[in-house]
């Protein structure tokens, strides 16, 4: 199974300040298709989980441009710029290039 | 608008059967694969099942497979898990979801306890 492994487990942070998340991956998440299905979720407190970025930058619909996502092959990272009180939640990384599909452990985003 | 609403949770006993329901709509249900993803808990994601477009192609992982079968019905536009021989470890919140976890449904809580 690919493992993601994703650091911090937790981070505390003022409104208005940047943040990074970074997501390693056991192996490399590019599929045959030349894609990278390497995925970043934001899960709200008592929500379902949302996609914030899809194959590693490419922004979701309606999700701000504070958010950005880099990376290759097996090392990720997302960025949060000006972070908002709406940002807080738990962050995933996910991918979806091989079976099992398997997720980073979690990121906490909490208030400073 | 994409809509997944998950259905047919609740306590059930160990080593009983439970089978969730995910009424899909807002897209063309038939062209994609879809996931099933729970979280127990306050832990993290974990992938359960897949199944592709058609039908023909599943994927479980391994605590599941031989317990719990994935199946949809494309002229519904429902997606199923069928979950037998439960332990206490399956309690949690299953979500259904779409290939590139993009769309996910509300969520539907299984409690495995006697």
């Amino acid at each position: 199974d690919v493992v993601m492994t994703q650091t911090p487990p937790s981070l505390s942070v003022a409104i208005g300040q940047s943040v990074s998340i970074s997501c390693k991956s056991s192996q490399s998440l590019v599929y045959s298709d030349g894609k990278t299905y390497l995925h970043w979720l934001l899960q709200s407190p008592g929500r379902s989980p949302k996609r914030l970025i899809y194959q590693v930058s490419n922004l979701g619909s309606g999700v701000p441009d504070r958010f950005s996502g880099t990376g290759s092959q097996k090392d990720f990272t997302l960025k949060i710029s000006r972070v908002e009180a709406e940002d807080l939640g738990v962050y995933y990384c996910a991918q979806t290039t091989h079976f099992p599909r398997t997720f980073g452990g979690g990121t906490k985003l909490e208030l400073k | 608008e994409v809509q997944l609403v998950e259905s047919g949770g609740g306590l059930v006993q160990p080593g009983r059967s439970l089978k969730l329901s995910c009424a899909a709509s807002g897209f063309t249900f038939s062209n994609y694969g879809m996931h099933w993803i729970r979280q127990a808990p306050t832990k993290g994601l974990e992938w359960v099942a897949s199944i592709s477009p058609s039908g023909g192609s599943t994927y479980y992982r391994d605590s599941v497979k031989g317990r719990f079968t994935i199946s949809r019905d494309n002229a519904k536009s429902t997606l199923y898990l069928q979950m037998d021989s439960l332990r206490s470890e399956d309690t949690a919140t299953y979500y259904c979801a779409t290939p590139t976890v993009d769309y996910w449904g509300q969520g539907v809580m299984v409690t495995v306890s006697s």
